[in-house]
């Protein structure tokens, strides 16, 4: 089983500043990658897939990087609406979801 | 709209069995993969398992031999009978659209599944 590994747990973030948030596969996933934003009471939304490809509707604000082992999702200026808890997903060898980050108000 | 719906949650008793179902709307349901993904209050994620369009499916460890994916096309339904149910197996279960390349596209708004005595 490829074990996905999100960092940092909790990220502290102003509005409008960037936040960049980490995953990491315990072996290497090629570009079979995706990233979830959830909210509380709701079910999990696709935002990037492919590693860097944005779901129809996400704003440009929402970034994905990485190939192999190391992924990085970045939004480059946070909004109200985008704190929430995010996941990452590999779909190289069935499918694993990191344990996710929250992103918090600071 | 294309849209997700499941149903047939509920409370349990450990050793027992439920089955869930996922109907499917606004989309051509039979050309698309699709999974169950179930989430514990509070916790994170965790994929459930998977059927493809010819009808094969995948599970994880923690799953196999006692859950079973199934749909039936003429209905745009999907299915999960779930035996042997234990404490561990209490969370939400959501039903969501595989993309062709893996990921999740669409996802349903979930079904609480609780395992108690």
């Amino acid at each position: 089983e490829i074990v996905m590994t999100q960092s940092p747990a909790t990220l502290s973030v102003s509005p409008g500043e960037r936040a960049t948030l980490s995953c990491r596969a315990s072996q290497s996933v090629s570009s079979n990658l995706a990233w979830y934003q959830q909210k509380p009471g709701q079910a999990p939304r696709l935002l990037i897939y492919g590693a860097s490809t944005r779901a129809t509707g996400i704003p440009a604000r929402f970034s994905g990087s990485g190939s192999g082992t190391e992924f990085t999702l970045t939004i480059s200026s946070l909004q109200s609406e985008d704190f929430a808890v995010y996941y990452c997903q590999q779909y190289n060898n069935l499918w694993t979801f990191g344990q996710g980050t929250k992103v918090e108000i600071k | 709209e294309v849209q997700l719906v499941e149903s047939g949650g509920g409370l349990v008793q450990p050793g027992g069995s439920l089955r869930l179902s996922c109907a499917a709307s606004g989309f051509t349901f039979s050309s698309y993969d699709m999974h169950w993904v179930r989430q514990a209050t509070g916790k994170g994620l965790e994929w459930v398992s998977a059927i493809g369009t010819a009808g094969d499916t995948y599970y994880p460890g923690s799953v196999k031999g006692r859950f079973t994916i199934s749909r039936e096309n003429a209905k745009n339904s999907l299915y999960l009978q779930m035996n042997s149910l234990r404490a561990g197996d209490t969370a939400v279960y959501y039903c969501a659209r595989g993309l062709t390349e893996g990921a999740f596209d669409i996802w349903g708004q979930g079904t609480m599944v609780t395992v108690s005595s």
